[in-house]
């Protein structure tokens, strides 16, 4: 079955550096481009980043866009996001998600999300 | 303030019927497929409908989404208790080159 399963939150302070793992498994991970969704407490959701299937290509929400940085180790069914300069407003929920049509994002599959708290 | 705009809640009665509304513009919707959400509290969201109306398996077919023009809406038939949750709304944007979402619709069911 799939799954999917960040690691990596945790706390940290405004201008600090973070990076987020998500494992994947029960897929052929490299077939299927794969995101990255955040949801700050009691908000909605934000959509962040996403990473073609082969890592040829990376988009970025304008509010991380030159902070964040997205990788993917196909090899390690591994997906990772660097977390750079960061704000208290990113302190949320991370959430990696499958790809399912190349069309997206059309995300079928979730992990159950790792959070990031930013305070000094 | 969300690119794509939802009502903040819906509700209605079991047994009804309730639609949610997602508005955005010739830059998303208009010309890019949308997907819908559904997010219990305290879990991730799930895949409802993609492709503006297809069901993934073992979603029921009370769950209907269609789109026109710059809008789209998730139809959900025969309310249940288990269907009060958060409503979200997605698609991608051409202009910023990036993954929108609506704000989520909170659904009640009386």
């Amino acid at each position: 079955q799939v799954q999917l399963v960040e690691s990596g939150g945790g706390v940290v302070q405004p201008g600090r550096s973070l990076r987020l793992s998500c494992s994947a498994s029960g897929f052929i991970f490299g077939s299927h481009g794969m995101h990255w969704v955040r949801q700050a407490p009691g908000k909605g959701l934000e959509w962040v980043a996403v990473i073609w299937y082969d890592g040829s290509d990376k988009k970025f929400a304008d509010s991380v866009k030159g902070r964040f940085t997205i990788s993917r180790d196909n090899s390690k069914n591994t997906m990772f996001l660097q977390l750079n300069r960061l704000r208290v407003e990113d302190t949320a929920i991370y959430y990696c998600a499958r790809e399912e049509t190349g069309m997206g994002p059309s995300l079928g599959y979730w992990g159950q999300g790792t959070l990031v708290t930013v305070s000094s | 303030q969300s690119v794509l705009t939802q009502p903040p809640s819906v509700s209605a009665a079991p047994g009804q019927k309730v639609t949610i509304s997602c508005s955005g513009s010739s830059s998303n919707i208009g010309n890019n497929y949308v997907s819908w959400y559904q997010q219990l509290p305290g879990t991730a969201p799930k895949l409802l409908l993609y492709d503006n109306y297809k069901r993934p398996s073992g979603i029921p077919d009370r769950f209907s989404g269609s789109k026109s023009g710059t809008s789209a809406t998730l139809d959900i038939t025969g309310l249940q208790t288990g269907d009060e949750a958060d409503y979200y709304c997605g698609t991608w944007d051409s202009s910023l080159n990036a993954g929108v979402f609506g704000g989520g619709t909170k659904l009640t069911v009386l």
